[in-house]
């Protein structure tokens, strides 16, 4: 049981350059979340999913596309990275009880 | 939007003593609150969730939920240099499937 899988761990990009990343979850949960979270605050919801072909927005969206492509996976999108959007990504996923939540190692990115 | 405040500390305390972690928040229809611990770059998990005024306990834990001074609070008993990390305190969300935002949590440092 891997739980939340997050690819890659680290990535570098130049001022423009678009990148995906990647989420998967193995415990059949239905909602699924990307999180961002820069040095000195708390994680800010990107956006994220309550079931499979459903997306929403959440606090800090701009700049970025979401897919879910089925139930286990859902993949988060800069098409033109900006050194604003340095900062390390969380996916998480949560399952019917509060119990079931759980996040992924994260992916450390710098844009230069 | 829902927002809690934390004090960003660093809170310093010796072994063996109680840490106290404490999380304002500003909506009043903010009914159960999660207590997160995150490591240093690693990524946050549940430790704590208290629905109900007065206490909750767990092991050396202890979560505290005053809804008429809207205010919770988190007890560390005989802190360990390994309770060393940030903690994150979020309100739940109400009837949504979603992981709530976060503040930016409270530094806690145990010194031997």
């Amino acid at each position: 049981n891997a739980g939340v899988t997050q690819t890659p761990k680290f990535q570098v990009l130049k001022t423009g350059q678009s990148m995906t990343l990647q989420c998967a979850q193995d415990m059949n949960h239905n909602s699924m979340y990307w999180y961002r979270q820069d040095p000195g605050m708390g994680l800010r919801l990107i956006y994220y999913s309550a079931s499979e072909g459903t997306t929403d927005k959440g606090e800090v969206p701009n700049g970025y596309n979401v897919s879910r492509l089925n139930k286990r996976e859902f993949s988060l999108r800069l098409e033109s990275a900006a050194p604003s959007q340095t900062s390390v990504y969380f996916c998480a996923s949560s399952g019917r009880t509060y119990k079931e939540q759980y996040f992924g190692p994260g992916t450390r990115l710098t844009v230069t | 939007q829902k927002e809690v405040e934390q004090n960003s500390g660093p809170l310093s305390v010796p072994e063996g003593a109680i840490a106290s972690l404490n999380c304002t928040y500003s909506d009043r229809g903010s009914q159960s609150f999660f207590w997160y611990r995150q490591y240093s770059g690693k990524s946050p998990e549940l430790i704590m969730f208290i629905y109900s005024n007065g206490d909750k306990e767990d092991g050396r834990f202890t979560a505290q939920l005053n809804k008429a001074s809207q205010y919770v609070s988190l007890l560390i008993r005989d802190s360990q240099p390994s309770d060393s990390a940030t903690y994150l305190c979020a309100p739940a969300p109400s009837g949504g499937s979603y992981i709530p935002t976060f503040g930016r949590g409270t530094s806690l440092i145990v010194h031997p």
